[in-house]
């Protein structure tokens, strides 16, 4: 059964800190990675994808991916109390067959 | 305004009925997906398919039915065999099912069994 974790939270950070999200997988061959963002109630939104180990930048976000060690992860620079959501991390399974975790929790307080 | 569109947004469904979820998009994307999530738990997949008149089943399939009779369209029907049905419904999309492809999320709809 192909698995991703992520710790539930809630991720309690100041506004203004980085917020670290992670996430592991099972699956050693899966290649591309995604977090999405879903605020309570709506529906999941993409915020990053990553398909080559390292890192990868867009504006407040970085996507680090370590497929050795079977982690992806997601900081968030400057965090903003709208960014007080859960954040999902969706590993691809073949087919562009998503599997996603649980969600963790984020909480910016000011 | 190209997206994604659910409806109803609620819906209330007595024991024993069928009801069926609607799904349309304006991508012009061949994919696309219906997932289910419970409270505090990841999306599951119910079905997907990759081009009009063929899906395949996801890892939760039973008790629910679908059809892909047009590209923009894969309406989700939830039988009365699905014995917990209550759950937040997504519709996704994404321009093909080749790997690396992004999904996009439609705004969902909320289905209570009353």
């Amino acid at each position: 059964q192909k698995e991703v974790e992520q710790n539930s939270g809630p991720l309690s950070v100041p506004e203004g800190a980085i917020a670290s999200l992670n996430c592991t997988y099972s699956d050693r061959g899966s290649q591309s990675f995604f977090w999405y963002r879903q605020y309570s109630g709506k529906s999941p939104e993409l915020i990053m994808f990553i398909y080559s180990n390292g890192d990868k930048e867009d504006g407040r976000f970085t996507a680090q991916l370590n497929k050795a060690s079977q982690y992806v992860s997601l900081l968030i620079r400057d965090s903003q109390p709208s960014d007080s959501a859960t954040y999902l991390c969706a590993v691809s399974g073949g087919y562009n067959k998503l599997i996603f975790g649980a969600g963790t929790r984020l909480a910016v307080h000011p | 305004d190209g997206g994604i569109t659910q409806s109803p947004k609620y819906l209330f469904r007595k024991e024993g009925q069928n009801v069926t979820l609607s799904c349309e998009q304006n991508l012009n994307h061949d994919a696309m997906y219906w997932y289910r999530q419970d409270p505090g738990q990841g999306l599951r997949l119910i079905y997907y398919s990759q081009i009009v008149n063929d899906f395949q089943k996801g890892d939760i399939a039973e008790g629910y039915s679908v059809s892909r009779e047009k590209k923009e369209s894969f309406p989700l029907t939830v039988t009365s065999a699905q014995k917990n049905p209550t759950a937040f419904y997504l519709c996704a999309s994404s321009i093909s099912v080749a790997g690396g492809n992004e999904q996009f999320f439609g705004p969902g709809t909320r289905l209570t069994v009353l």
